[in-house]
Parts: structure tokens; C-alpha cells; sequence
């Protein structure tokens, strides 16, 4: 089956900025994999933040953003803020099939 | 508001079947595909299955392909999760999300547990 890899963590300094990718080991990711990335805390169920790349939820924060970069999906946290610490899991579609990565421990510090 | 409230979890012996569920209000049922993902204790999440507006189409991930099976009761705004063969490695919160073609899981329950263990 595929699989779908991202950063298993990362530390960024509030304040600054931090890229978080997802590749797939089918090749490069496309707009047709229509990547989602959402975000979870601790004992809480997961929360969306960008659906189709790029596009953001009502409630998504302004500093997050998403899109391709190097054949990966990706995203981008510019401004981090401490509450911003979480654990980040993006999701692939592979033609309804929909996959994904392992997550990314993000630690603001 | 939106809401999706699963239920069913247990704990449940290995071989053995059990039925989850996760009743929708808030929103037009039949406009929206169903997603179940699940989450092993400490571990990622793992997309399970969706099944389409109508219930005609289903899409499994490969671990559970041919033991669960993804159903929609629209006039009950209900999506079930029906699980035979269980194994240890089935032991998770099991989530019910909502989507469309190009987005998964705008909003997402507060998730059932299932402990497969003898």
C-alpha cells in the first residue's frame, strides 16, 4: 500500500516560521491528491485546517497556508504562536482511497 | 450545528464482530460523504473506509479491506462501520468525519473506542 511520510517532529521559537511536508512514495504529489492537513491535540479529536492543497476552513488561522513545494504537499506555519503545538497529520487521495502520513510532532519552544 | 456522535465501542474478543455507528445532525445528511478513521493508543491516524452520498460507492484501506464494511442509512442520518475478523490491531478510537470529493473531515466526532483483547 502507499505510503505517505512526513517529519516525525520538529521544534520551532514562537514567533518564527516552520514548514512541515508530506510525501508520497508514488511519486510527487500533485493537486490531484487533493492533500488535507489537520491538526490534534491532546485527547481531543482531530481538527481540519486545509482541504485541497491550499484552501482554508472558516476557522483555519491565517498563519497556516498550505500548498506544493518539491513534489510534496506542504505546510506552512508563519508567526507560530504557542498554542500551536500539536501533533500535524496530513492526508492523501489516491483516487477515493485516501491515506495518511505518519504525523509530525510540532514543538514550540 | 454540526454534530456526529459515534457509538458501539466495547471491548470485544479477538475473531469476533462488532458494529459501530455515528448518528449526524446539523446539516444535510445525504449531501455529504462518510469517512471512518481510526486511532491505535499513542499512535498516528489511519483512514479506514468512506462511503458516498448514496452508499453505492466504498473505498477500504488494505488492512481492512474484505473484514469491515462502511454503510449509510440516510433517512436515519446514520453511517455504521461493520467489523468481522477483529484482531488486536484493530484496538483504536474509531472517528466518524465528514467530507466531499475534495475535502475529508471538516468535522469529525469525539470518536468510540474498540478494545480487541481476550
Amino acid at each position: 500500500q502507499t505510503v505517505v511520510t512526513q517529519e516525525p517532529s520538529l521544534t520551532v521559537s514562537p514567533g518564527g516560521t516552520v514548514t512541515l511536508t508530506c510525501a508520497s512514495s508514488t511519486g510527487a504529489v500533485t493537486t490531484g491528491n487533493y492533500s488535507n492537513w489537520f491538526q490534534q491535540k491532546p485527547g481531543q479529536a482531530p481538527r481540519a485546517l486545509i482541504y485541497s492543497t491550499s484552501n482554508k476552513h472558516s476557522w483555519t488561522p491565517a498563519r497556516f497556508s498550505g500548498s506544493l513545494l518539491g513534489g510534496k504537499a506542504a505546510l506552512t506555519l508563519s508567526g507560530v504562536q504557542p498554542e500551536d503545538e500539536a501533533d500535524y497529520y496530513c492526508l492523501l487521495d489516491f483516487g477515493g482511497v485516501r491515506v495518511f502520513g505518519g504525523g509530525t510532532k510540532l514543538t514550540v519552544l | 450545528q454540526v454534530q456526529l456522535v459515534e457509538s458501539g465501542g466495547g471491548v470485544v474478543q479477538p475473531g469476533r464482530s462488532l458494529r459501530v455507528s455515528c448518528v449526524a445532525s446539523g446539516f444535510t445528511f445525504s449531501d455529504y460523504i462518510l469517512h471512518w478513521v481510526r486511532q491505535a493508543p499513542g499512535k498516528g491516524l489511519e483512514w479506514v473506509a468512506v462511503v458516498s452520498f448514496d452508499g453505492t460507492i466504498k473505498y477500504y484501506a488494505d488492512s481492512v479491506k474484505g473484514r469491515f464494511t462502511i454503510s449509510r442509512d440516510n433517512p436515519k442520518n446514520t453511517v455504521y462501520l461493520q467489523m468481522n475478523s477483529l484482531t488486536t490491531e484493530d484496538t483504536a478510537v474509531y472517528y466518524c468525519a465528514r467530507g466531499y470529493d475534495i475535502l475529508t473531515g471538516d468535522y469529525w466526532g469525539q470518536g468510540t473506542l474498540v478494545t480487541v483483547s481476550s
